[in-house]
């Protein structure tokens, strides 16, 4: 079965544009979290969404937001980008919020400049 | 806030020599997973265990989670050098069901011929 899929694989942005992040978890899976890795912070928690509703928040600006779809699908939206946004951005999908298994895509790099 | 460490950060060893990878924290998780990170690539994950004291071993990979569920160690026998990566453990948070993953900083793992 496909795996989690996300899009763009790759993004150059220019400081103080917005940009929206694709995230298709595994089939049948409902629960979506959002990572941020970077070389200095590792990997961080940014949110989950279940059920189409966010069920945590980690400590980032609000600059950064995401939803749901009814299909599981998600977006991450990050807007007015700052250079310290550069990182990869990495969506994780479990089946539900009872499961702590994560299986994680292959990330899109996003570059401010 | 719940932290992982992990050691050591760089290790280099050559092909057939046998390592072991740290993580130890001073809170309890509910399980640990460890995940095995390739370049440009999303984590893939290798094992969760989730009972204090379980050891699960997958080929020349052994995964240990203390009796406390606050560390645990994975050792590698007889290294090869298709085990080069970044190993990261992962905890889940007791709190918010496991939505939450906290992330180690890693260890760079390089096996030379």
């Amino acid at each position: 079965k496909a795996g989690v899929t996300q899009t763009p694989r790759y993004l150059i942005k220019t400081r103080g544009q917005q940009v929206t992040l694709s995230c298709s978890p595994i089939s049948g899976h409902r629960s979506v979290s959002w990572y941020q890795q970077t070389p200095g912070q590792g990997l961080q928690f940014l949110f989950e969404y279940f059920s189409e509703t966010q069920r945590n928040k980690g400590n980032f600006p609000g600059r950064f937001s995401g939803r749901q779809f009814s299909n599981s699908r998600s977006e991450m939206n990050v807007s007015t980008l700052e250079l310290g946004d550069s990182a990869l951005y990495l969506c994780a999908s479990r089946l539900g919020q009872m499961f702590t298994e994560a299986f994680f895509g292959q990330g899109t790099r996003l570059t401010v400049v | 806030t719940q932290l992982l460490k992990q050691s050591p950060q760089f290790l280099s060893i050559q092909e057939g020599e046998n390592l072991t990878v740290y993580c130890n924290s001073s809170s309890v998780f509910s399980s640990l997973q460890w995940y095995r990170q390739e370049p440009g690539e999303g984590p893939v994950l290798l094992v969760t265990v989730v009972t204090g004291g379980e050891v699960k071993k997958l080929k020349r990979l052994t995964f240990q989670f203390g009796d406390a569920r606050k560390d645990s160690s994975l050792h590698i026998t007889a290294a090869q050098t298709g085990d080069t990566g970044l190993y990261l453990c992962a905890g889940a948070d007791q709190e918010t069901s496991g939505s939450r993953l906290t992330f180690g900083e890693g260890t760079q793992l390089t096996v030379n011929p």
